[in-house]
């Protein structure tokens, strides 16, 4: 069975401080590793797919890598407006057709 | 642009009633899916279609049906509510399959609540 941890559960950073989330993943042959935000009310708006072990991706302050067994997704100097749940999730081999398995989120919160 | 189109935003229903939850795209994608997300849970897969006239089961299909007679529409059918269907439903529709790296596109919710 697909299974995906993230941790921590919930983070609270003060402005400007640089953290790292992470997703540990078991897939039976990974397809593809996605990255999600989720804001209060609102669906999950993507972020990344991250396909191979040592791939990266940026984007504004953040940063998402790859290894066989985990993703870290790296948030430099954040500002308030990063504040958000973020979700990772796998898509595993068999076929694109099967949705994607969530991890439960990591509740991220941005002191000014 | 709309994009993904969940309605109704809210709805509360009494035990053993029945509701459609419905969703709408308008990206032209051929594959939608809906989730279901419970506090402190992921998502779950409840089904999924990957064209009109095709659907099929995700993790968590018991106590629903879905249909997809067009391309843009991809209702969610509750017929007997009961308390462990409250939470929030998510439908999300992608150009091609997650396996092929189609980033998923979720509407806004509806929140459902049981009692």
């Amino acid at each position: 069975e697909d299974q995906v941890t993230q941790s921590p559960e919930a983070l609270r950073l003060q402005e400007g401080e640089s953290s790292s989330l992470n997703c540990s993943y078991t897939v039976s042959g990974l397809r593809g590793l996605f990255w999600y935000r989720q804001d209060p009310g609102k669906g999950p708006e993507f972020l990344f797919t991250l396909y191979s072990a040592g791939e990266e991706k940026e984007k504004e302050r953040l940063k998402a890598t790859l290894t066989k067994k985990e993703s870290f997704l790296h948030i430099t100097a954040p500002k308030p407006e990063d504040s958000a749940t973020y979700l990772c999730a796998v898509q595993a081999g068999g076929g694109g057709a099967d949705g994607l398995t969530f991890g439960k989120g990591t509740h991220l919160i941005i002191q000014p | 642009n709309a994009g993904v189109t969940q309605t109704p935003k809210f709805r509360i229903l009494k035990i053993g009633q029945s509701m459609t939850l419905q969703c709408t795209q308008d990206m032209n994608h051929n594959y939608m899916y809906w989730y279901r997300q419970d506090p402190g849970m992921g998502l779950k897969l409840i089904y999924y279609s990957v064209g009109a006239g095709i659907t099929d089961k995700g993790e968590v299909p018991n106590g629903y049906n879905v249909s997809r007679s067009t391309t843009e529409d991809f209702p969610l059918r509750l017929e007997l509510a009961a308390p462990s269907q409250t939470s929030v439903y998510f439908c999300a529709s992608s150009r091609q399959g997650a396996g092929e790296g189609s980033p998923l596109h979720f509407g806004n919710g509806t929140r459902l609540t049981v009692t």
